[in-house]
């Protein structure tokens, strides 16, 4: 099975410009999760999409959105692009059956703000 | 409010020595505590987990220990691999994952 894809996985973007993240989850996979990541912050949550609908927020401010798509594919979009929004960010999908909390991460994109 | 603390930041071990991540929760709501090994351009990938009504779980040279009533879980690595350098995250579940900061284990030959 093919693991969880993300494009781009390098981007360099300049401040106030907007950025769209693509994550396309393992086959049959419905949750989908994203999550920035920087130094010394760890892995911070963005939020959730499960079957179309977002079922989770972290504590983002509203530039930071998402949606997903029918096919369980995802993107993430930031608008009014600033410095500390340089990261990685990751997506995580999981299948979400009955008790089965496992998450499966890509590899990440690489975000540069200038 | 980092809702699970992660200690040390670093760590170096011998080949051949065990290595030990600690990770500290408040939240007694959570219910799912997995651990996750990080390499360089690379997602994280799942290592080991443990629910809250076990207080221990091995798999192979990786042991997670777990303290309920201390809020309290901890990874041991045993006879720790050159391989096995990497940057480790505990995490804890409630409706989202809390990541706790990570640590960057560095084994020595």
């Amino acid at each position: 099975k093919a693991g969880v894809t993300q494009t781009p996985r390098y981007l360099i973007k300049t401040r106030g410009q907007q950025v769209t993240l693509s994550c396309s989850p393992i086959s049959g996979h419905r949750s989908v999760s994203w999550y920035q990541q920087t130094p010394g912050q760890g892995l911070q949550f963005l939020f959730e999409y499960f079957s179309e609908t977002q079922r989770n927020k972290g504590n983002f401010p509203g530039r930071f959105s998402g949606r997903q798509f029918s096919n369980s594919r995802s993107e993430m979009n930031v608008s009014t692009l600033e410095l500390g929004d340089s990261a990685l960010y990751l997506c995580a999908s999981s299948p979400w059956t009955s008790g089965d909390n496992e998450q499966f991460f890509g590899p990440g994109t690489r975000l540069t703000v200038l | 409010q980092q809702q699970v603390k992660q200690s040390p930041q670093s760590l170096i071990v011998q080949k051949g020595g065990i290595s030990i991540i600690n990770c500290a929760y408040e939240n007694t709501a959570f219910d799912y505590f997995p651990w996750y090994q990080q390499f360089p351009g690379k997602g994280p990938a799942l290592l080991i987990a443990i629910r809250p009504d076990v207080s221990e779980k091995k798999e192979g040279r990786f042991t997670i220990s777990f303290n309920k009533s201390a809020k309290q879980f901890s990874l041991h690595i045993m006879d720790s691999q050159p391989g096995d350098s990497a940057t480790y995250f505990c995490a804890a579940r409630f409706n989202q994952f809390y990541f706790g900061t990570g640590t960057s284990l560095t084994v020595i030959p």
